[in-house]
């Protein structure tokens, strides 16, 4: 089966540095996604994009967010100064034709925030 | 919004015993629906869904899972659990771009 990869596995900074988390996405699809999950807490949605532009975004993905395909083929979100509460795991996801088909989801970033 | 509810934390049952995992949701018409699974340190895997028709839909793995709107719930079922089942398993719903993802039952199998 076709995979998404997401790297780091593992990131670790400074509280206050910018981050980027970088996904490669299948290459036949479109529509790609970033959820991120706290230690215990439930995957919670933070953006969804489709065609260069962002479709939807929960409340979470305030200004120190953004998303991009800087090469047509990465997928990547960036923090812009980390806070602690940005820990977590950060699951990437893409898809052929959007949220109502299969959400193929990479392995997922853990981020640690110091 | 929409939302899905997983009322159980936790979940335990003995290998080659019958397992549901509970899951309701809310929703005004009538929702797409998902099972996802969550190995430990791997990312989420589709194991079913739910759009319309059959009420009854068979996944992956040997999964089951059976829509009632009756009941707003979308309850996933396996008739005979292995260990390799040990794992979070969470129920999501379809909200326009997006799918939105319940809290997780943590599956755990005793031998």
């Amino acid at each position: 089966e076709p995979e998404v990869t997401q790297t780091p596995s593992h990131q670790v900074t400074q509280m206050g540095q910018e981050v980027i988390l970088r996904c490669v996405p299948i290459s036949n699809h479109l529509y790609f996604y970033w959820y991120r999950q706290i230690l215990g807490q439930k995957v919670e949605f933070l953006v969804s994009f489709y065609n260069n532009e962002i479709s939807e975004k929960s409340e979470i993905f305030d200004d120190q967010f953004s998303v991009e395909r800087p090469d047509g083929s990465n997928f990547t979100l960036k923090i812009r100064s980390t806070k602690l509460e940005d820990s977590a795991m950060y699951f990437c996801a893409t898809s052929r034709q959007g949220a109502s088909e299969k959400l193929f989801f990479g392995s997922g970033t853990q981020l640690s925030v110091l | 919004a929409q939302s899905v509810t997983q009322p159980d934390i936790h979940i335990t049952v003995s290998e080659g015993a019958s397992l549901e995992l509970r899951c309701n949701y809310s929703y005004g018409a009538t929702p797409y629906l998902f099972w996802y699974v969550q190995s430990p340190g791997q990312g989420l895997q589709l194991l079913l869904k739910y759009f319309s028709g059959d009420t009854l839909v068979q996944g992956i793995k040997g999964f089951e899972a059976e829509f009632k709107r009756s009941q707003s719930s979308f309850n996933l079922r396996k008739p005979s659990v292995h260990w390799s089942d040990a794992a979070e398993y969470f129920c999501a719903v379809g909200e326009d771009d997006k799918i939105i993802f319940g809290k997780g039952t943590r599956l755990h199998i005793l031998p």
